[in-house]
């Protein structure tokens, strides 16, 4: 069974424009990442969150994590075509060897030029 | 940069086919995955290994399995491949041996059985 479920599946925007998606997962966490994947291509670490942390930025990225409501979102502000991916939270899973993070189904971001 | 290499980035079989998947990362990473992604379903965890020669069963390991003989190589294989195996396989890595940490991922491959 899936963790992290994002909201909206999609999401089509004008550039400039933000950008916010959400995650809802079910387990407690050690810590929530964003990863953004292009088209056909493997996906690349955004940013990570810990428990203990309630907001983090990085460039034009903007991420909160609610832990009493076991949510995260992401917010891109000021949109660029090139934002245009599919964006997956995940999240961390803490087992006796290794690490393991368990995957969000993604929202699909379409930024118009 | 950390690189992940994967063998190939499109691949089409026949059903019953035996296939093998590689990975190859260069920053000397003790974990390593493999995932399948499917449309609405994201990605599903096969296989990991947390050191060589070890691994453990993901959330998916039916008709999978996997080798590391070598800390840089982790290698998926599909003992006879079938028309449900098709699907995009990542492969990823991660320098963190406890908690969860950013993991690294290869471009892909796509892979067709018909």
């Amino acid at each position: 069974s899936q963790q992290g479920e994002e909201d909206p599946q999609a999401l089509s925007i004008q550039e400039g424009e933000n950008a916010t998606m959400n995650c809802s997962y079910k387990t407690s966490i050690n810590n929530l990442q964003w990863y953004r994947q292009n088209s056909g291509r493997g996906l690349v670490h955004l940013i990570l969150i810990r428990s203990n942390e309630r907001e983090k930025h990085s460039g034009r990225l903007r991420v909160t994590l609610d832990t009493s409501k076991k949510s995260s979102s992401l917010l891109i502000t000021a949109s660029r075509a090139a934002d245009t991916a599919s964006y997956f939270c995940a999240t961390d899973v803490l087992r006796e060897y290794g690490n393991k993070l368990v995957f969000g189904a993604g929202t699909i971001l379409r930024v118009k030029s | 940069d950390v690189k992940v290499t994967q063998s190939s980035r499109y691949l089409v079989k026949r059903t019953g086919e035996k296939v093998f998947l590689e990975c190859v990362q260069d920053m000397d990473h003790e974990n390593m995955f493999w995932y399948r992604q499917d449309p609405g379903l994201g990605l599903r965890l096969i296989y990991f290994s947390y050191d060589v020669k070890m691994k453990e069963k993901g959330d998916i390991p039916e008709g999978y399995s996997v080798s590391r003989e070598k800390k840089e190589r982790f290698s998926l294989i599909l003992e006879s491949a079938s028309t449900n195996q098709t699907s995009m396989y990542l492969c990823a890595s991660s320098p963190y041996s406890g908690r969860a940490g950013e993991q690294y991922f290869g471009p892909g491959t796509r892979l067709t059985v018909t």
